[in-house]
């Protein structure tokens, strides 16, 4: 079974509509993130949370807002879709370094298969 | 601001040829580095990655990468294409104490039979 898993794989949405999408993940990381993918642009960080408590905004937060429910659980809404949000949406966790390692959080992040996206 | 420059947004070469694909970061202190691998409709996977020590880092599939401190350089090689490394590689970095990753734009790998 995955690790890190999204739901759904594929929508397509009108503009307006409120959209979510969830991430789950079984890899027991304390360290959530969602990032999109557009051609050409790589990957931008929308939100990442630390924990279940601490949420932050990314580069391109705006008109996005994201919720942890738990330890094992980000979800990510659209408020009020537009065009310009149709993309792939990638959930990614991570860990930090164990204790006596470097400072920070230098592991890789784990990645889920991602949500393709599309705003009519 | 930091950045990370991938050269070549796409890259063709023959099955058994060299790959080579390039990255170079904006730091001037050495970060953490990464290559992931995008295959068609699935998410990224962790093909090799640089924290300290020796500098070049072998991946898998056969890939590996050097980091090169006075070139800002992390490029990705492997001596002999495979027809399933066609896909789209990301250079990624993380700055020593930082939290947040910054990715390339990627470069498409095409493999010609």
């Amino acid at each position: 079974d995955a690790d890190v898993t999204q739901t759904p794989r594929n929508r397509i949405t009108k503009t307006g509509k409120r959209i979510m999408l969830e991430c789950s993940q079984t890899k027991g990381h304390d360290r959530m993130y969602w990032y999109r993918q557009d051609p050409g642009l790589g990957l931008r960080l929308i939100y990442y949370s630390f924990d279940v408590k601490d949420i932050n905004k990314g580069e391109i937060s705006d008109g996005y807002s994201v919720s942890r429910q738990a330890q094992a659980k980000f979800s990510l809404s659209l408020e009020s879709a537009i065009p310009n949000q149709t993309a792939l949406y990638f959930c990614a966790t991570s860990t930090v370094a164990p204790a006596g390692g470097f400072s920070g959080d230098y592991n890789e992040q784990f990645f889920g298969p991602g949500t393709r996206l599309t705003v009519l | 601001a930091q950045s990370v420059t991938q050269l070549g947004s796409h890259v063709s070469v023959s099955e058994g040829a060299l790959v080579l694909l390039r990255c170079n970061y904006s730091s001037s202190v050495p970060p953490y580095l990464f290559w992931y691998v995008q295959y068609p409709n699935q998410g990224l996977q962790l093909l090799l990655k640089y924290t300290t020590g020796a500098t070049l880092v072998k991946g898998i599939n056969g890939f590996e990468a050097e980091f090169k401190k006075s070139e800002t350089s992390f490029h990705l090689t492997k001596p002999s294409a495979h027809m399933s490394d066609a896909a789209e590689y990301f250079c990624a970095v993380r700055y020593t104490g930082g939290f947040k990753t910054i990715f390339g734009a990627g470069t498409r790998l095409f493999v010609k039979a």
